[in-house]
Formats: structure tokens, C-alpha cells, sequence
């Protein structure tokens, strides 16, 4: 166990409908990172937050939004959905937002979009 | 479980047998790289780093090479066991302050028991 918390654990939805997934970090923990990992694309960074504020993002599409809140935890949204955005999401959590930190993987929410 | 891509190159390896996985990255900025163990499932998980001044580190049962020169990094694994079969990633961290991750595409290591 890592840690991290992830929910929920699996989703269902359909094109167009907007969801909302939701992460914890480690106890401590300041940065969280999302990740996308389908079958043709492995694992891809999206975007990360430290203590509240954006960080570095990576191939986050403009449909997709995240926040980190005073309390620590994230969410990700991800709206209009289409079935190419069917796909596991990780969020990570570390320590602080340097570039040498371990992180801690959560165990993922798994998106269906039909 | 849940397979990891669908064209994941895989490797096979007798129990105790130790076991390479190789991986080459492409950004020369790149100056941390970890290796992670996904088993069917679950969420990444963290095996080894090394940072780009050094060429070798060693865990339990694991080491980690980099050659910067021709940017590939390898993960080693001794004495395989069936509790090793999983998806190796390696994943490269650009510098800058900010850690922004990289990984590639997995090997799948099967343990034949």
C-alpha cells in the first residue's frame, strides 16, 4: 500500500458526460501528479501540482482540468468525453515538487467511456 | 488481471535466472532516472533511481546501469523470482526544478517457474 488513495476505483460513463476523479496524497506529501495510461500510449504525464498550485504540465488536453486543495487532495476532470479517453488514471503523490523525489502511485480509477 | 499494452516487447526468464531490461531514453537533459514495477492492477511502484553523475547503483536483488553516451539505461535482477513478474518502466526526469516524468513504454518479465 502506497499510500496514495484513488477514487473511485472504477467509472462508467458515456461520450460527452464529465467526471471527476479524486486523489489523496501520502500523509505529508505536497505534490500530486496525474497520469494517463491506456493500452497504446503507456503511461503519460499530465499535470503536476505542489501545495496547491500548477507545477509542470505535460500532454493534458484542454478538456481535461485538475486543482490541488488546501487540504492536499486533487481532483481531475475531464469533460466531453470521448471513448479514446477510456484509459487508467494515476496520481501520484512526493514529498516536494523537486526533480529527483520518489513518487508513490496510487492504484489508479479505470474510465470506461461507452 | 489488466494486461499494459498491447504490444508490450516481453521477456522470459527461468526462476533464478537473472534477468536484464533495457531501456533507451532520448532527452540528454535528462539528469534522474527511476525504474517502476507494475504487477497487473496496481498502480507503479518504485524499484531503483540513479542520477546522471553516477553509472551504476545497486539495491537488493537489483542494479541499475546508465550509459549516458548512448543514453540507455538498464535494470538487472538477480536470481529471478515468480514475485518479480511484471511490467518494468523506466521513466526519465528533465531537469529544471520541476519533476516532470517520462517513462517508456514497459517490458513485460514473465518468471517461469
Amino acid at each position: 500500500d502506497s499510500g496514495v488513495t484513488q477514487t473511485p476505483k472504477h467509472l462508467i460513463t458515456a461520450t460527452g458526460q464529465r467526471v471527476t476523479l479524486r486523489c489523496s496524497p501520502r500523509s505529508g506529501d505536497l505534490s500530486v501528479y496525474w497520469y494517463q495510461q491506456s493500452l497504446d500510449q503507456g503511461l503519460q504525464f499530465l499535470i503536476q501540482y505542489y501545495n496547491g498550485e500548477e507545477r509542470a504540465k505535460g500532454n493534458i488536453l484542454e478538456r481535461f482540468s485538475a486543482q490541488q486543495f488546501p487540504d492536499l487532495h486533487s481532483e481531475l476532470n475531464l469533460s466531453s468525453l470521448e471513448l479514446g479517453d477510456s484509459a487508467l488514471y494515476f496520481c501520484a503523490s512526493s514529498r516536494t515538487s523537486g526533480s529527483q523525489n520518489e513518487q508513490f502511485f496510487g492504484p489508479g480509477t479505470r474510465l470506461t467511456v461507452l | 488481471g489488466e494486461s499494459v499494452g498491447l504490444h508490450l516487447p516481453t521477456l522470459s526468464v527461468q526462476e533464478g535466472d537473472n534477468s536484464i531490461i533495457n531501456c533507451a531514453y532520448s532527452n540528454s537533459a535528462s539528469d534522474y532516472f527511476i525504474w517502476y514495477k507494475q504487477e497487473s492492477g496496481k498502480g507503479p511502484q518504485f524499484i531503483i533511481d540513479i542520477r546522471s553523475n553516477m553509472d551504476k547503483r545497486q539495491g537488493q536483488r537489483v542494479t541499475v546501469l546508465l550509459n549516458k553516451t548512448v543514453k540507455h539505461l538498464s535494470l538487472q535482477i538477480a536470481a529471478t523470482q515468480p514475485g518479480d513478474s511484471a511490467v518494468y518502466f523506466c521513466a526519465e526526469n528533465t531537469s529544471g526544478g520541476y519533476q516532470k516524468v517520462t517513462f517508456g513504454t514497459g517490458t513485460k518479465l514473465q518468471v517461469i517457474p
